[in-house]
């Protein structure tokens, strides 16, 4: 059974610093893994999608990499700003199974 | 174009109870998701429908959760009757393709249910 990991659950930095947030996932047998962001009182809306074949995706100051072998995956975040905090979640869809497997997020607070 | 919409976005209600949650998608989007996000935890995906057909409900406690999509585009979810534990944010979604892995799944802003 696939199990998604986010460490840490919340993180705190300054305005300004680049920052990393993590996932794990316990079966590499993936297709695809997507980084998602959600503000307090509204959805989710998708950041970045990798799939299985790819190593990273790029979307302005966002870098999503992807090890598929040893089940992790980061989010790299250029020059953070007030306007990114918010709970990023990742999620991955599996080889045989649709369903999208979620981790609980990490909660970010970017500090001016 | 619009975005999903769900309401209420609010609703209280005491054990026992029942409760309906209303979502109309993107228009033109065949999929479409409800999961349910307890505080602390990442959505759970309660059902999935293909256009009116029902996918996956693998996860949906069909003893006292309900849900339909009716013509293939807005959808309901019931709850009845409601215990503590589904306290929690109702999401739903949709995504354009039948293929949902390879394909961007936009979300509402969720109902929030809170038990008494």
């Amino acid at each position: 059974k696939q199990e998604v990991t986010q460490i840490p659950a919340a993180l705190s930095v300054p305005e300004g610093e680049n920052l990393v947030l993590n996932c794990s996932f316990t079966d590499s047998a993936i297709y695809n893994l997507q980084w998602f962001r959600q503000d307090p009182g509204k959805g989710l809306t998708s950041l970045l999608l990798i799939q299985s074949s790819q190593r990273e995706q790029t979307s302005g100051r966002l870098n999503a990499s992807l090890d598929k072998s040893s089940g992790r995956s980061t989010l790299y975040i250029a020059a953070s700003q007030p306007g990114d905090s918010a709970t990023y979640l990742c999620a991955v869809s599996g080889d045989s199974n649709y369903q999208l497997i979620w981790g609980a997020g990490t909660k970010l607070i970017i500090k001016p | 174009e619009a975005g999903v919409a769900q309401s209420p976005r609010y609703k209280i209600i005491e054990k026992r109870q029942s409760v309906a949650f209303w979502c109309n998608p993107i228009s033109g989007h065949a999929t479409l998701y409800w999961y349910q996000q307890i505080l602390g935890q990442g959505p759970k995906l309660l059902i999935q429908f293909q256009n009116n057909g029902v996918v996956d409900d693998s996860q949906l406690p069909k003893d006292r959760f309900s849900a339909e999509r009716l013509k293939g585009v807005d959808s309901t979810l019931k709850i009845q009757p409601a215990k503590l534990e589904d306290s929690a944010v109702y999401l739903c979604a949709s995504s354009r393709r039948v293929d949902s892995r390879t394909d961007t799944q936009y979300f509402g802003p969720g109902t929030r249910l809170t038990v008494l």
